[in-house]
Formats: C-alpha cells, structure tokens, sequence
C-alpha cells in the first residue's frame, strides 16, 4: 500500500515554463488536495477535490489548475511558473471529509 | 476569510518536560485535527477532534476540542528527543459549499540536550 506518492520530489524550473506536479493515492480517498508551504506560513491550500470530477479553489489558486479526471490522480499544473511559486508542494488525501488527510512526502519546487 | 492562530510559533524546552500549544480560530469548526511534521517530510496525523469539548489521548499526547468550537489545544507529557519537529492545528467546517481544511502556521518544537 504506497499511500499517497507525489513525483518528482525536486524540480528546477525557469520562470515561464510549465509542469505538472504529480500525486496518486491507491487508497480510494475521494477528496484530494494541494498545499504549499513556505516559511512561517504554514500550509496554505491552493485547490482540493471531494470526488472525480468535481475541483474547487482553496486560499491561493492563481497560477495553479487542476483537474480530477480519476478517483486516483490530482495533477497540479503551473502555467506559467514565477519565482514566488519557489516552495514546497504536498498532495493530501483522505476517505471522506472530516477524516483528516493523509500527505504525500512533497515536491520541492525551485524557480529562478 | 477562515484563519487559525497558533501560539507559540516555537518552543524550547528540556527532555522531560511536559509541553502545550493551542490553536484559535475567528470561525466555528466541525472538526479539529492535530499533525506533526518531521524535516523533510509531510505532516502525519497525530488526532482527530470531532465534538465539542471532546477530550482525546494518542499516548503521551492529548488533545482538547474546545466548547465554544473556536478553540483546540496540544498537550504533550514527559518530552523525548523524537517530539522535534513541527506541530500544526487544522480545522475543517464541512458544509454542502465548502469542505476546506485549514491549517495554522504550526508550532516549532525544538528539545535542548
């Protein structure tokens, strides 16, 4: 049972290029989300999904898209990546809402 | 929007004391969650909180749901060195319209020598 596996775990990107951060959990959660955390800020939420299909904002969605074709996988997109989006990316999970997720180890994302 | 306040940002304390940190919120929430995160790692679930005033224990850890639901709070007995790390309080008000969880900006444990 791998849980929740996010690749790649570092990444060096140059502002303007695009990449999809990746994230699959084998445990049938049906909601998912994305976090960023940055010194002394926590982990703050850019978009979560309660089931295929179905995405929704959180507190930072600029730059980012999703979408939620699987029950499994929850792509996260940089469009058009910008040095303030240098940070440390985790994918969560969880069975139903309220649980409490279960996270990924992260993808470190560096852009110069 | 939801915010959660969590006090103290970073704690220094000696192997065997006994540590509490707390989390507050301007909104109500159905449900509290506690996690900690070790260097390098993704936060992993310490206690969940689901009612008001509920009082729960996870070994030398023990967590408190406040009853006006705006509260939470970590209490952690006899430190040992593998309690460094970092500890953050979340909340979640599950609705039909918004099911986010939200963090704090967590707690930093550090254990002197």
């Amino acid at each position: 049972n791998a849980g929740v596996t996010q690749t790649p775990k570092f990444q060096v990107l140059k502002t303007g290029q695009s990449m999809t951060l990746q994230c699959a959990q084998d445990m049938n959660h049906e909601y998912m989300s994305w976090y960023r955390q940055d010194p002394g800020m926590g982990l703050r939420l850019i978009h979560y999904s309660v089931g295929a299909g179905i995405t929704d904002q959180g507190e930072v969605p600029n730059g980012y898209n999703v979408s939620r074709s699987t029950t499994e996988d929850f792509p996260l997109r940089l469009l058009s990546a910008a040095p303030s989006q240098t940070s440390v990316y985790f994918c969560a999970s969880s069975y139903f809402s309220g649980f409490g997720y279960t996270f990924g180890s992260g993808t470190r994302l560096t852009v110069v | 929007g939801q915010q959660l306040n969590q006090s103290p940002q970073s704690m220094f304390i000696q192997e065997g004391e006994d540590v509490s940190m707390n989390c507050t919120s301007s909104s109500i929430f159905n449900t509290w969650l506690w996690y900690k995160q070790d260097p390098g790692e993704g936060p992993v679930l310490l206690i969940a909180l689901y009612k008001a005033g509920e009082l729960t224990s996870n070994g030398r850890l023990t967590a408190q749901f406040g009853i006006t639901r705006k509260d939470s709070f970590l209490n952690i007995s006899a430190s040992i060195p593998s309690d460094v790390g970092i500890y953050f309080c979340a909340g979640q008000l599950s609705t039909n319209r918004d099911d986010k969880i939200i963090f704090g900006k967590g707690t930093r444990l550090h254990i002197l020598p």
